[in-house]
């Protein structure tokens, strides 16, 4: 089956630690994105990427990285300088060609030790 | 599960009846909305989208309305059913196909 797939399901992140969350589409979309959802809050854009070898910083981009090396994958990194990690991590992807529905994987949850 | 909606707004109805859930939008620029479920320990999965030249969509026990003038989205669901239970949201295309989410709301559906 098509789909987005993200991995771990929880992930734990000791103090001053940098973290890798794993996401990967089969679905042969060209944009992938990364959010962060808090509790009480909508998602919020961390980065973005509309094709390999680029990619751009949403909303929430400080303390965080990406990678887009292949088409299917779109790695983040939650690294040491990111304050506040504990949050759902979500992963989507969309055809990028106009307005699209996202199609999200089901998150990764972080917390700290 | 998830804690994702602790302090949402709560809409709660009977097995059977209508569900409409509301979202004001804040660009009155935007062209596109669509409306997610999320269920507990997921990802947000798509229930139907409208673009900005309609103002109604409907699909199978939803219907999208979109009002322009107010700036306001609207689901639709209905004869609710346990299985809807969830947190709702709404986005807004915020450009360069980026999405710019509501903060969601939670259907809880009572037998």
């Amino acid at each position: 089956d098509g789909g987005i797939t993200q991995s771990p399901k929880y992930l734990f992140r000791k103090e001053g630690q940098n973290v890798t969350l794993s996401c990967e589409q089969n679905l042969n979309h060209d944009a992938m994105y990364w959010y962060r959802q808090d509790p009480g809050q909508g998602l919020r854009l961390i980065y973005y990427s509309q094709i390999v070898n680029d990619f751009q910083k949403g909303d929430i981009a400080e303390g965080y990285s990406v990678s887009r090396e292949k088409k299917e994958s779109f790695p983040l990194t939650v690294t040491s300088a990111q304050k506040n990690p504990t949050a759902f991590y979500l992963c989507a992807s969309s055809t990028g060609t106009g307005n699209q529905p996202q199609h999200f994987g089901d998150g990764t949850r972080l917390s700290i030790l | 599960g998830e804690s994702v909606g602790l302090h949402l707004p709560t809409l709660s109805v009977q097995e059977g009846d209508n569900s409409i859930i509301n979202c004001a939008y804040s660009n009155s620029a935007s062209d596109y909305f669509i409306w997610y479920k999320q269920e507990s320990g997921k990802g947000p999965q798509f229930i139907i989208d409208i673009r900005s030249n309609m103002d109604k969509r409907q699909g199978q026990r939803v219907t999208v309305l979109l009002n322009k003038t107010v700036k306001h989205l609207s689901l639709q669901i209905a004869a609710t059913q346990p299985g809807d239970s969830a947190v709702y949201f709404c986005a807004e295309s915020g450009g360069y196909n980026k999405l710019i989410f509501g903060a969601g709301t939670r259907l809880a559906v009572h037998p």
